[in-house]
C-alpha cells in the first residue's frame, strides 16, 4: 500500500481558500487517491476522490498532476464549520481496504 | 435509509469481559471494516469483510473476532477485554461498483476497559 505524508495541523481563517497537500510517491498504477473529513466524535466522511487531473464536486476540489505523486484537496471559502481532521488515502479501495493516516487536523479561525 | 448502524454507543467494560459490538448496514454492500481509533490518532483496521461468509484480518485484529453470516451484519466480539482495547470503534461499508462514493461510516461505539 502506497504510504501518504500529509501536514499534521494547518489555520486558516474562515473564507480563506484552504489547500492541503498529500505526498503518495509510491502510488501504483490501480491506487485512486481518497479524502475523507472527520468531526470529533464522529466516523469519517467521504469528500472526494479521484485519478488522475482534477476533479470537482459540490464540497471540494482535488487536482493531481501527472506523475501521480502528490494530490492537493482545495476547500473553497471555509467557515468554521470545515474545522475537522481530513485525511489523504490512497489504494485501491474495491480490492483492498484502505489504510487512514493521522490526518491533517484543519483549524478555521473567525 | 439509515446507512451503518452501529450499537451500543458506550460501555464500560471490567477487564476480562466480553462484549459484541454490533453493525448493521442497510445499502445492500458486500464489503464491511472494522476500525478502531485511539485519541488523536488516526483509524487502524481491526477485520474486514468482502461478502458474506468471508472475513480477513486487518492491521491489529489480536483481541478481536468476527463473523459475517448475512450481507446486512458484522458484528465484533471481543473476548476477553483489556485495557488496551480502550478506543472508539468504527464500522464502515462500500460496495466495490460504488467508484467514487467511498466507504460509509458509523457514528461509532465508545469502549472503555477498565
Amino acid at each position: 500500500l502506497a504510504k501518504t505524508t500529509q501536514p499534521i495541523s494547518m489555520d486558516s481563517y474562515e473564507g480563506q481558500e484552504v489547500n492541503i497537500t498529500c505526498s503518495h510517491n509510491n502510488i501504483a498504477t490501480n491506487d485512486y487517491i481518497t479524502w475523507y473529513q472527520q468531526f470529533p466524535s464522529q466516523g469519517p466522511r467521504f469528500i472526494i476522490q479521484g485519478y488522475k487531473t482534477k476533479v470537482t464536486n459540490e464540497v471540494a476540489s482535488l487536482f493531481i498532476p501527472a506523475d501521480r505523486k502528490s494530490s492537493t484537496l482545495s476547500l473553497p471559502r471555509v467557515s468554521l464549520s470545515d474545522t475537522a481532521v481530513y485525511y489523504c488515502l490512497v489504494g485501491d479501495d474495491r480490492n483492498t481496504p484502505l489504510v487512514f493516516g493521522k490526518g491533517t487536523r484543519l483549524s478555521v479561525i473567525a | 435509509n439509515a446507512g451503518v448502524t452501529q450499537t451500543p454507543k458506550f460501555r464500560i467494560l471490567k477487564i476480562g469481559q466480553s462484549m459484541t459490538l454490533q453493525c448493521t448496514q442497510d445499502m445492500n454492500h458486500n464489503y464491511m471494516y472494522w476500525y478502531r481509533q485511539d485519541p488523536g490518532m488516526g483509524l487502524k483496521l481491526i477485520y474486514y469483510s468482502v461478502g458474506a461468509g468471508i472475513t480477513d484480518k486487518g492491521e491489529v485484529p489480536n483481541g478481536y473476532n468476527v463473523s459475517r453470516s448475512t450481507t446486512e451484519d458484522f458484528p465484533l466480539r471481543l473476548e476477553l477485554a483489556a485495557p488496551s482495547q480502550t478506543s472508539v470503534y468504527f464500522c464502515a461499508s462500500s460496495h466495490p461498483r460504488d467508484r467514487g462514493r467511498g466507504y460509509t461510516f458509523g457514528s461509532g461505539t465508545r469502549l472503555t476497559v477498565v
